[in-house]
């Protein structure tokens, strides 16, 4: 079966300061790898995604993650916050399996930014 | 491209009342997905569909509860008769199968209350 767990609930961070978001998985087969963004009172918006190759993907707004399949694992990382990315954020998981196109969702990560 | 739209924002109804939920993808995807969201239970699958099949209904909650794809450009969820515990945000999802890329572009949501 597949999984996804995000282990920290809530993190705070200043402005400025560099923002690593984690995220572990469980797939039986090859792992497509996504993470999402919510803004409070939007939907889900698609911040990046990993199929193959470079295991170091670039994002929107200045997000990248890198897959780890020794670890199971698809951080998420960028450099300097901006108050703009307060926000909860979703890792999810998929690929070609039984599963078909169907993604699974980690129970996500509010991340709130001090000034 | 408009991207996934969903209607009503927002709906307030009463205990026992009749709720539709109304869905239309980004012209193109073949799949369909319909998530609940709360606090308590975060982002869950309902259901969804690949070229207007239901595939997968196991998250559907019961039987009062259910979803149609009449065509490619329109999916319906319906609660009848609605509780109080199924105040929620319900989202629509769609993704093109075809493309192999399994990434989801979500609307904006519905913010369903029933008092």
């Amino acid at each position: 079966a597949q999984s996804v767990t995000q282990p920290d609930i809530h993190i705070t961070v200043s402005e400025g300061a560099s923002l690593e978001l984690r995220c572990n998985y469980s797939y039986g087969a090859t792992p497509y790898l996504f993470w999402y963004v919510q803004s409070p009172g939007q939907g889900l918006q698609l911040l990046l995604k990993y199929f193959s190759g470079d295991t170091l993907v670039q994002g929107i707004k200045g997000f990248e993650a890198e897959f780890k399949r020794s670890q199971s694992s698809f951080n998420l990382r960028k450099p300097s916050v901006h108050w703009s990315d307060a926000a909860e954020y979703f890792c999810a998981v998929g690929g070609a399996g039984a599963a078909g196109n169907k993604l699974t969702f980690g129970g996500g990560t509010r991340v709130l930014v001090k000034p | 491209d408009a991207g996934v739209i969903q209607s009503p924002r927002h709906e307030v109804t009463e205990m026992g009342q009749e709720v539709t939920l109304r869905c239309k993808p980004i012209s193109g995807h073949n799949s369909l997905f319909w998530y609940r969201q709360t606090m308590m239970r975060g982002l869950e699958l309902l259901i969804y569909f690949n070229n207007n099949v239901p595939i997968d209904d196991s998250g559907m909650p019961e039987d009062r509860f259910s979803a149609k794809m009449p065509n490619a450009s329109f999916s319906t969820l319906k609660i009848q008769p609605s509780e109080p515990r199924d105040s929620a945000v319900y989202f629509c999802a769609s993704s093109s199968r075809d493309s192999g890329s399994y990434e989801q572009y979500f609307g904006p949501g519905t913010r369903l209350t029933v008092t």
